[in-house]
């Protein structure tokens, strides 16, 4: 079945860092990739998502490319702050299917200043 | 904008026992979930209902059950409350139920067994 992998689980860095978290997808077709962000106490919720091969999906600084070539969908910003501390969640929904998302494992994010 | 409800926020119960979570949403959305959320496993669906009355079995379905019984309101049983079911469980809602549609999650609620 279709399964999104995160490397990462833990990443501690520094403010003004540079960030990147990994996810791998794997699934048939196009499906559309999704990265949900978890704050402490919080439900998680959109950061954004892209449909086709290429795409760039991106909000508050954090931006990703959809790339079926490699199947991945990495998150990037260029410069963390501690209000980004949070945990991160790729996740993909099957084109044509339903909306049911299959999420990764999540990345704990800690910012320190 | 709207809102999803989840209620209780901590649900502490013994083993074995049977014990009720609720989901209330006022975007009077179509399409509902129930998500367990454990760290280092992500967030895994036990159930869905695409609309009033439907449900559908997500991977994580053994030992709950779900009612949704009006289009407002999903909610989820532990049918046998066991220690190594602590986790935290997110209800969920989107517009419609195919591919792309955006999940809107509530808080989440903590359930504890004993």
């Amino acid at each position: 079945g279709d399964s999104v992998t995160q490397t990462e689980g833990q990443v501690a860095l520094s403010e003004e860092d540079f960030l990147t978290i990994h996810c791998n997808y794997s699934a048939s077709g196009y499906p559309t990739l999704f990265w949900y962000v978890q704050y402490p106490g919080e439900g998680p919720q959109l950061l954004f998502r892209a449909s086709r091969d290429k795409e760039k999906g991106s909000s508050r600084g954090f931006e990703a490319t959809y790339d079926k070539g490699t199947t991945s969908f990495h998150l990037r910003k260029a410069s963390v702050q501690e209000s980004d501390s949070a945990v991160y969640y790729c996740a993909l929904s099957d084109r044509g299917g339903s909306a049911k998302l299959i999420f990764g494992e999540g990345t704990k994010l800690t910012v320190s200043s | 904008g709207g809102i999803i409800t989840q209620t209780p926020k901590f649900l502490i119960g013994q083993e074995g026992q049977k014990l009720t979570l609720k989901c209330q949403q006022n975007f009077n959305h179509d399409t509902m979930y129930w998500y367990r959320q454990d760290s280092g496993k992500g967030l895994r669906l036990i159930y869905y209902s695409i609309t009033e009355n439907d449900l559908q079995k997500g991977d994580l379905s053994e030992g709950y059950d779900a009612s949704r019984e009006k289009k407002s309101s999903f909610s989820l049983t532990v049918t046998s409350a066991q220690k190594n079911e602590m986790a935290v469980f997110l209800c969920a809602s989107s517009i419609g139920h195919l591919s792309g549609n955006t999940l809107y999650f509530g808080e989440g609620s903590r359930l504890i067994v004993v």
